[in-house]
């Protein structure tokens, strides 16, 4: 079964670094981008951006380019978010997300994390 | 960006009505790379739409999906009491990827 696995919610202050991490599994990890997904409290979704595994290539949103940086382990299959700095507005939930052609990022998104939601406040 | 922009924002219906769900782009999709999701309270989006009319994986097929360039629908054509939920289409055809603002669709 394909799947993705994310790490458990967090509490932290501003200021703090965070980094938190998408398990794959079922599928050959570095064939699939793999994207993120913010969604703030009873708020609609918005894309922080994609990396492909297989080589890390990353595109970012410029709504968050500077603000986060992705990353992948390929020994592990999983992918990470991660934040060096945490603000108050940071908190939301945050899905990682398969697209469904391998290889390629035009695709909707057809397998989804759990969600992790991480909370920052002081 | 792309904007999208849904409508109605909420649609109040009885199971084993029609509905007909709206996403205006601010801006020609490229290739009719456009997703539609549905999402439940306390749940993950699910795929339910992309290539703004192919069915993904399991869906059933009350669910349709139409549209090219700015103007795509989602249809459910009867729905079932696990249909009452927020629905969000999506262009993935220009980055940044944007997301439409949701239309929730409620019983009456």
């Amino acid at each position: 079964e394909v799947q993705l696995v994310q790490s458990g919610a967090e509490i932290k202050k501003p200021g703090e670094s965070l980094k938190i991490s998408c398990k794959a599994s079922g599928y050959i990890f570095t064939t699939y981008f793999i994207a993120w997904v913010r969604q703030m409290p009873d708020k609609g979704l918005e894309w922080l951006g994609i990396i492909y595994p297989g080589n890390s290539d990353t595109r970012y949103s410029p709504s968050f380019q500077g603000q986060v940086t992705f990353s992948a382990d390929k020994s592990t299959s999983t992918a990470y978010l991660h934040w060096p700095s945490l603000k108050a507005s940071d908190s939301a939930i945050y899905y990682c997300a398969r697209p469904g052609v391998p290889k390629n990022y035009y695709s909707g998104l057809d397998v989804w994390g759990q969600g992790t939601t991480v909370t920052v406040s002081s | 960006d792309t904007v999208l922009t849904q409508s109605p924002g909420t649609l109040s219906l009885s199971p084993g009505e029609r509905a007909t769900l709206s996403c205006r782009a601010s801006q020609t999709v490229s290739s009719a790379f456009l997703a539609w999701y549905q999402q439940k309270p306390g749940q993950a989006p699910r795929l339910l739409i992309y290539d703004a009319s192919t069915r993904a994986t399991a869906i059933p097929d009350r669910f349709s999906g139409s549209g090219s360039g700015t103007d795509f629908t989602l249809t459910i054509s009867r729905l079932e009491p696990e249909d009452f939920a927020l629905y969000y289409c999506q262009q993935y055809g220009a980055s940044p990827w944007t997301f439409g603002q949701g239309t929730k669709v409620e019983i009456k």
